[in-house]
């Protein structure tokens, strides 16, 4: 069964500190991960696709990398504006109609 | 401005009486998707459609019936909620037939559904 778990499940951070948010997942022919992150009150909002073992991709202070088991998401220097709920999700070959989402990893930034 | 837009944002209803949600995104994506997402339970896929006409079940479609008669159009129906679908709804596109590397899901702001 496809699974994805994120860690951790809340994250304080000082402006400035850097850190990394986990997603282990399971999956039976991996077709994509995709992170999103999700303000108060809104919808979640699309951050990147990774597909292959090694990709990395680049926004701003983030930085989202996969491997066969684990995707991470770096943030650099966080600033507030940067605080919000960050969701994994999958997609497998099994699959193609929907995407698996982790329970997410809600982060704080303090000034 | 490209969007996923669904209506409404909040609705307080009672058990049994027959409720729509309605979504419609301008993006002329293929693929629409309802989602509910509940505390310590995360996003869950009720429905999806991959074309006009075309709908299947999620993972907890119990309660719940779409249609898709328009591209652009996917509403949500309760016939008859029940105090446990109290819940956010969310709605979804993607350009492609499916879900891919090249096709993420685009999100609305969601609707906050009460059954009492």
């Amino acid at each position: 069964e496809d699974q994805v778990t994120q860690s951790p499940e809340a994250l304080r951070l000082q402006e400035g500190e850097s850190s990394s948010l986990n997603c282990s997942y399971t999956v039976s022919g991996l077709r994509g991960l995709f992170w999103y992150r999700q303000d108060p009150g809104k919808g979640p909002e699309f951050l990147f696709t990774l597909y292959s073992a090694g990709e990395e991709k680049e926004k701003e202070r983030l930085k989202a990398t996969l491997t066969k088991k684990e995707s991470f998401l770096h943030i650099t220097a966080p600033k507030p504006e940067d605080s919000a709920t960050y969701l994994c999700a999958v997609q497998g070959a099994g699959n193609t109609g929907k995407l698996i989402f982790g329970q997410g990893t809600t982060l704080q930034v303090k000034p | 401005e490209a969007q996923v837009t669904q209506n409404p944002r909040y609705l307080i209803t009672v058990t049994g009486k027959k409720l729509t949600v309605t979504c419609s995104q301008n993006m002329n994506h293929e693929y629409m998707s309802w989602y509910r997402q509940d505390p310590g339970l995360g996003l869950r896929q009720i429905y999806y459609s991959m074309n006009v006409e075309v709908t299947d079940k999620g993972d907890v479609p119990e309660g719940y019936k779409v249609s898709r008669k328009e591209k652009r159009n996917f509403p949500l129906i309760l016939e008859s909620p029940s105090p446990n679908q109290t819940s956010l709804y969310f709605c979804a596109s993607g350009r492609g037939q499916t879900i891919s590397y090249n096709s993420p899901l685009h999100f609305g702001n969601g609707t906050r559904l009460t059954v009492t």
